[in-house]
């Protein structure tokens, strides 16, 4: 069975702080990993889609790195702000079936004001 | 653009009735429509992918009589619960996918209680 794992399952920070949490899933038949961003009562939005070993990608305040050989991806948020108050999704595709994506269980941010 | 809605929003319903749940694509066209399932504090599970004009693939362990899916449009996809049990009270969400490109767009969900 293919597991895809975030941590912390949880976290509360202070406005202006930055944080990062962690995606970790298998190394192996790797194809893409995508990073989601689930608001309450909203459909969870796209942030980014990695591909490449070492791929950094950037969303305004919000980037995210890959490493494939190892299987994780970390996800940063630069000085917090109560409107990046959300769960966020990690997601994985296998190369033998990109079509589907295997969901970690994600990770939920509360920014205190 | 990528625009997903998803009717309803929150279905209460009998025991033994069946529910009909629509995901329509509203500014480009869904050559691909997913079907996931969540309970709670798990994470988006899989329940059957969807092609436009074809039968749907299910997930191991999903019922296909059970939950029925018609991709009957480039536009809309419908999941049809069959005879629903309070075992089928879940957090229900589609997504759709245009032709090029792998990215997923997500409807808001529709939350099915079966009383």
């Amino acid at each position: 069975i293919l597991n895809v794992e975030q941590s912390p399952q949880s976290l509360h920070v202070q406005e202006g702080d930055s944080t990062n949490f962690t995606c970790s899933f298998p190394s192996s038949n790797f194809y893409a990993l995508h990073w989601y961003r689930w608001e309450t009562a909203k459909s969870p939005e796209a942030l980014f889609v990695m591909t490449l070993n070492g791929d950094e990608k950037k969303k305004g305040r919000i980037s995210a790195t890959l490493n494939t050989k190892e299987g994780y991806s970390y996800l940063y948020i630069k000085g917090s702000q109560p409107e990046d108050s959300a769960t966020y999704l990690c997601a994985f595709a296998l190369k033998t079936s990109y079509d589907k994506v295997i969901f970690g269980p994600g990770t939920s941010l509360s920014v205190i004001p | 653009g990528a625009v997903v809605s998803q009717h309803p929003s929150r279905v209460i319903c009998k025991s033994g009735t069946s529910v009909k749940i629509e995901c329509r694509s509203l500014d480009f066209q869904a050559t691909t429509m997913f079907w996931y399932r969540q309970f709670p504090k798990q994470s988006l599970m899989l329940m059957a992918t969807s092609n436009e004009g074809s039968k749907a693939t299910y997930e191991q362990g999903v019922e296909k009589d059970k939950f029925l899916i018609n991709h009957a449009s480039l536009t809309l996809s419908t999941l049809t619960v069959a005879s629903a049990h309070p075992e089928d009270s879940s957090f229900y969400i589609c997504s759709a996918r245009r032709r090029l490109g792998y990215e997923q767009y997500f409807g808001p969900g529709t939350r099915l209680t079966v009383t």
